[in-house]
């Protein structure tokens, strides 16, 4: 069974940057799972923040950005804002065997 | 503007059936792959199925396999799930979402619709 781990939780000051990361049971993230990150807040749907490792959507806000980080898929957020706090989760595609695996999720506190 | 809409969700009891459905616009549908995810209650997402455009391939995760369907009317712009052989642990609130470049992109979610399998 294929699992996709992240950071349970990460608490960040206002205006600090932290870095979520994602990785697979499988072995080493690569551009090939074309990792995406969302975030959802309590009560709404999921909003994508991030394709193809490091790609930002129209709406996605400078602040986020998406890299390949020690064989994971990794969401930095820079000067962060109350706003951010939130849930995060990344989303790994398995083209072998054409799945999807969403990630454990984070929960980032801005404290 | 890109739209998903999903509805059909309810209470059912074990072992019974439902359909959901997401009504789309705002894009050409016929054009893009589909998929349904879903959350159950203080849980994290869960990937159900995907559907490319032409609803020629279909794809499930394995705790649905066998029990769950995936389809499209292209004619109509809208989703389907037709899900059987409900238990407890499919209740959730089911999100229909948009992919893009050929499929590995998820970029619009739905609102979601709510099942509730439960005697």
């Amino acid at each position: 069974q294929t699992v996709v781990t992240q950071e349970p939780s990460l608490t960040v000051s206002p205006g600090g940057t932290v870095t979520l990361t994602c990785a697979s049971n499988t072995g080493v993230v690569t551009s090939g799972y074309y990792p995406n990150w969302f975030q959802q807040k309590p009560g709404q749907a999921p909003r994508a923040l991030i394709y193809s490792t490091s790609n930002k959507h129209s709406w996605t806000p400078a602040r986020f950005s998406g890299s390949l980080l020690g064989g994971k898929a990794a969401l930095t957020l820079s000067d962060v804002q109350p706003e951010d706090e939130a849930e995060y989760y990344c989303l790994l595609y398995y083209g072998g065997a054409q799945h999807y695996v969403f990630g454990t999720g984070t929960k980032v506190t801005v404290l | 503007e890109v739209q998903l809409l999903e509805s059909g969700g309810g209470l059912v009891q074990p072992g019974g059936s439902l359909r959901l459905s997401c009504a789309a616009s705002g894009f050409t549908f016929s054009s893009s792959a589909m998929t349904w995810v879903r959350q159950a209650p203080g849980k994290g997402l869960e990937w159900v199925s995907a559907i490319k455009g032409s609803g020629g391939s279909t794809y499930y995760a394995d705790s649905v396999k066998g029990r769950f369907t995936i389809s499209r009317d292209n004619s109509k712009n809208t989703l389907y799930l037709q899900m059987n052989s409900l238990r407890a642990d499919d209740t959730a609130v089911y999100y229909c979402a948009k992919l893009q470049n050929h499929g590995v992109t998820l970029d619009y979610w739905g609102p979601g619709t709510l099942v509730t399998v439960s005697s």
